[in-house]
């Protein structure tokens, strides 16, 4: 599996603060996503990269910002954070050669906003 | 738009049997990839099986496997002796193929698994 590390791997945080997630990988992948978990809801992509400084909006958008200024390093912002924020957040990012198709995942943060 | 249905929120059986998570999804597309990821209670995603929906062959991964039927629209994952650790949510999910580029994976609802000692 991909090397991917995600930071903080617990956060409480209070409505209207700003948040910064980090998604961090070892293995020069060019794709990079977040999605986020909740119940009844499976995973859902927020925003994704297609390369440095290269990002585009996901399904569930709103709320969130992202940036991308290394291909190790992708960041997810809650410009101000909402209790319909709590949830688990996972990053992605996708294989290379021959298996270039599959993303492997971050071990996920859980963010809860009060 | 893509979606993807698993219609068994919850599974259990004992250990050693075999049991089978359903999955169907629907799509306009011809050619695309169906996975099924694992999530125990560490909540790690972990990649169980892949299929290419052009392969007629189902995959298969040691004692996973999948029933790939494409006309029908459905992906089964076969759980043959079942193991303690196997206990997790999976979930079924759908990507398209793309030449070159990001392409997003959709996702069902999962299916909890426990398996009885």
């Amino acid at each position: 599996d991909a090397g991917i590390t995600q930071s903080p791997r617990h956060k409480v945080t209070e409505t209207g603060t700003p948040v910064t997630l980090r998604c961090h990988q070892t293995e020069n992948h060019r794709y990079m996503y977040w999605y986020r978990q909740d119940p009844g809801h499976g995973l859902r992509l927020i925003h994704y990269s297609y390369g440095v400084k290269d990002t585009d909006k996901g399904e569930v958008s709103d709320g969130y910002s992202v940036s991308r200024s290394k291909t190790e390093d992708f960041l997810l912002t809650l410009e101000s954070a909402t209790s319909s924020q709590t949830s688990v957040y996972f990053c992605a990012s996708q294989g290379s050669a021959p298996f270039a198709e599959t993303q492997y995942f971050g071990p996920g943060t859980r963010l809860l906003v009060l | 738009a893509q979606t993807v249905t698993q219609s068994q929120p919850e599974m259990s059986v004992q250990e050693a049997e075999t049991v089978t998570l359903s999955c169907t999804y629907d799509t306009s597309e011809s050619n695309y990839y169906l996975f099924w990821y694992k999530q125990p209670p560490s909540r790690q995603m972990i990649l169980v099986i892949r299929q290419e929906a052009y392969k007629q062959q189902n995959a298969t991964e040691n004692r996973f496997s999948v029933n790939f039927q494409k006309a029908a629209k459905s992906f089964s994952l076969k759980i043959s002796d079942s193991q303690l650790g196997d206990t997790a949510m999976y979930f079924c999910a759908f990507m398209k193929h793309g030449i070159q580029g990001a392409q997003k994976l959709v996702f069902g609802q999962g299916t909890r698994l426990t398996i009885n000692p």
